[in-house]
C-alpha cells in the first residue's frame, strides 16, 4: 500500500463552521506534512510532524490546528476560516523528515463562503 | 529570482512525441523531486534523485549535480500525460525544506 488517503475530497464551509480534514497512510512513514496550494501556484508548507510530534509550523494562523493522533493519521482542524483560505490542502508523508521519497495525497479542496 | 527554474513553462506536443522538461537550481541540494499534478488533482511523486538517472516505464529522469540541472523525459507521449510537472529540491537535508519550481504545463494532443 503506497497510498496517502485524504478525506473529504471536497469541503464547503462557512466562516463560523468547525470542520476537519483527515489524512491516513499505512506505509510506516514517521513524517507527515500539510501543504496548502492555491490555483496555479506551487504548494506551500504548513506543518510537519515527525514521530507524531509537531516539528515545524510555518507561521500558520491559529485558525488551522493540526493533530497527529497516531503514526498513521494526521488531522487538520479548521475553525473561523476566511474566504482567502479556500485552496487545495495536500497531505504528504515520507519515511523520515530528512530522507525518503515524498508521497502525496489527492488533496482536499476547501471552499470557504 | 526563484532558486528553482523550470523550462519551458508551457509545452504542447503531439501524441507519440519525445518530451523534455528542464529544471535548473542555484543552491546545493540533497535531493531533487519530479512531481506530476493533473488539473484540479493531487500530486504524484514521479522520481526522487540525488545522482545519475532513473527510469519508470516511459519516464526517465536525469540529474547533473555539478551543473545543477535535471531533466525529465517522456518517451512516446500520450494525452494522459497532460499535466503540470513540478521540480522541487531539498536544500537543507530535510524533506520539508522543499523549494518548488513554478511547474511546466504539458498538453499532449491526440
Amino acid at each position: 500500500d503506497t497510498e496517502v488517503t485524504q478525506t473529504p475530497k471536497h469541503l464547503v464551509m462557512g466562516m463560523t463552521n468547525k470542520k476537519s480534514l483527515k489524512c491516513e497512510q499505512h506505509m510506516g512513514h514517521r513524517a507527515m506534512y500539510w501543504y496548502k496550494q492555491k490555483a496555479k501556484k506551487p504548494p506551500e508548507l504548513m506543518f510537519v510532524y515527525s514521530y507524531e510530534k509537531l516539528s515545524i509550523n510555518e507561521s500558520v494562523p491559529s485558525r488551522f490546528s493540526p493533530e497527529c493522533p497516531n503514526s498513521s493519521l494526521l488531522n487538520l482542524h479548521l475553525h473561523a476560516l476566511q474566504p482567502e483560505d479556500s485552496a487545495l490542502y495536500l497531505c504528504a508523508s515520507s519515511q523520515l523528515a530528512n530522507t525518503g521519497e515524498l508521497f502525496f495525497g489527492e488533496g482536499s479542496r476547501l471552499t470557504v463562503l | 529570482k526563484n532558486e528553482v527554474e523550470q523550462s519551458p513553462q508551457n509545452l504542447t506536443a503531439q501524441e507519440g512525441e519525445f518530451i523534455t522538461i528542464n529544471c535548473s537550481y542555484s543552491v546545493g541540494i540533497s535531493a531533487l523531486h519530479w512531481l506530476q499534478q493533473h488539473p484540479g488533482g493531487g500530486i504524484v511523486s514521479l522520481f526522487m534523485l540525488s545522482s545519475g538517472k532513473k527510469k519508470h516505464g516511459r519516464l526517465i529522469a536525469t540529474i547533473n549535480i555539478q551543473e545543477k540541472h535535471s531533466s525529465l523525459h517522456i518517451t512516446a507521449s500520450h494525452p494522459r500525460d497532460s499535466a503540470v510537472y513540478i521540480c522541487a529540491v531539498n536544500s537543507g537535508g530535510s524533506n520539508y525544506k522543499l523549494t518548488f519550481g513554478k511547474g511546466t504545463l504539458l498538453t499532449v494532443n491526440p
